[in-house]
């Protein structure tokens, strides 16, 4: 079955610490894998993509296939980072979202 | 250029009706997705259209159903509302695979929100 789990639907961290904010997917094939992000107030958005191999806004995505993840990670958040993330599967002509993550980032 | 355009953007049906939403693509997007996001089930997976034709679709029933025209707009209808219909509903357009450049890279709507009386 096609699945993408996202175990944590509230992460707390104060500003400066590390991120990180889990995704594992279950996909048999080789996967297109995304981070989407929902800022308060705000659409749906793309933060980034496995295949571009970038980082955005300071965070990096790593796909690793044997452990089937592509955690979220970035050194040192930012209150401007609190924010709704959803990692997302492209399999056949359809996309399988995870249940999100909240990520709140203290002061 | 126009962001993806959905309309109404609220809307309150009662149990029994129909509802009709729209969304309008980014110009040259030619795949349009639906989705239905709720806070507790994220956002699951509607239909897919591309050149008019419907890909695939998702684990709903038969009173949800969509359409793509010609120019890409696309529609959306759910038939016998039910209470658990309530929820935002959301379109995205994107280019197709074979376009390298921002292949497959969803443009989401703002949604339109509908809640079942």
């Amino acid at each position: 079955a096609q699945r993408v789990t996202q175990p944590e639907k509230l992460l707390s961290v104060f500003k400066g610490a590390p991120v990180e904010l889990k995704c594992n997917y279950s996909y048999s094939g080789s996967p297109e894998l995304f981070w989407y992000v929902q800022y308060s107030r705000q659409r749906l958005q793309l933060l980034l993509r496995h295949i571009s191999r970038e980082s955005i806004k300071g965070f990096t995505a790593d796909l690793n296939k044997g452990e089937t993840s592509f955690h979220l990670k970035k050194p040192f958040a930012q209150e401007e980072d609190s924010a709704m993330y959803y990692c997302a599967l492209r399999g056949t002509y359809k996309y399988i979202f995870g249940t999100g993550t909240r990520l709140k980032v203290l002061a | 250029k126009a962001g993806v355009t959905q309309t109404p953007r609220y809307l309150i049906k009662t149990r029994g009706q129909q509802v009709t939403l729209s969304c309008s693509p980014i110009s040259g997007h030619r795949s349009v997705s639906w989705y239905q996001q709720t806070p507790g089930q994220g956002l699951q997976f509607l239909f897919e259209y591309f050149s008019e034709t419907q890909r695939n679709k998702g684990n709903f029933p038969g009173r949800f159903s969509g359409r793509q025209f010609s120019n890409s707009r696309s529609e959306m209808n759910v038939s016998t509302l039910e209470l658990g219909d309530s929820a935002l509903y959301l379109c995205a357009s994107s280019f197709p695979a074979g376009i390298l450049v921002g292949a497959n890279v969803l443009t989401f709507g703002a949604g339109s929100r509908l809640t079942v009386l």
